[in-house]
């Protein structure tokens, strides 16, 4: 059974800082999401991450893959205060028929002015 | 091109009662992912389907729920007699067909509240 584990689950720090979030996972895959989420909203896709070695940036945020360590980090630069939401990771198996995602327990990131 | 759209947004159902929850994939999009977020938990995949089809409900619980996605219309997750337990926000996703290496692309959710 795939397992996808978050750390940590609850980040609070100041603007400015930089700070990552970690995603272990523990089969074999080289697909895997990084999902944002507001109080009572849906998901908003962040990264899709589709090889060993993948680095995405998008503003304050760069997501990165190492397949052979089965893990993906997600860095925060300069946190801002729109930045604050829950953070998750998802992993698929990427095989024919396990096409479904598998989540991580979330990151709750608040930024404090 | 619109997105997921997912009705109702908000559903209240006593204890006993079914709840029927709709979801409308992205034009183009054939495949159908049902997922739900227990409150301060992350998503758990329940269902995912094709039209006409069940591909893997290998995380639908075996009693009360079902779901289905017909040739016309929207895919329906359907939990009959509810309990306070049932009470989460359940997602569905769409993709454009197996094995794809495009992702998943959410609804906006309906949140179920069992009194």
């Amino acid at each position: 059974e795939l397992k996808v584990e978050q750390n940590p689950l609850f980040l609070s720090m100041q603007e400015g800082k930089n700070y990552t979030i970690y995603c272990n996972y523990s089969t074999t895959s080289d697909r895997l999401y990084w999902y944002r989420q507001d109080p009572g909203k849906s998901l908003e896709s962040l990264f899709v991450l589709l090889s060993n070695g993948a680095v995405k940036q998008e503003g304050r945020l760069m997501a990165s893959l190492d397949t052979k360590a089965r893990l993906s980090t997600l860095h925060i630069t300069a946190a801002v205060h729109d930045l604050s939401a829950t953070y998750f990771c998802a992993v698929d198996m990427g095989n024919f028929g396990n096409e479904k995602l598998t989540f991580g327990t979330g990151t709750r990131l608040t930024i404090i002015p | 091109n619109a997105g997921v759209m997912q009705n109702p947004r908000h559903l209240v159902r006593r204890r006993g009662q079914e709840a029927r929850l709709r979801c409308s994939p992205m034009k183009g999009h054939s495949h159908v992912y049902w997922y739900r977020q227990l409150p301060e938990e992350g998503l758990k995949f329940m269902v995912y389907l094709q039209k006409e089809n069940i591909i893997d409900e290998s995380g639908m619980p075996k009693e009360r729920f079902s779901a289905e996605f017909p040739k016309e219309g929207p895919s329906i997750l359907r939990i009959q007699q509810v309990v306070r337990g049932d009470s989460a926000a359940y997602f569905c996703a769409s993709s454009p067909k197996r094995r794809t290496r495009d992702e998943q692309y959410f609804g906006p959710g309906t949140r179920l509240t069992v009194t």
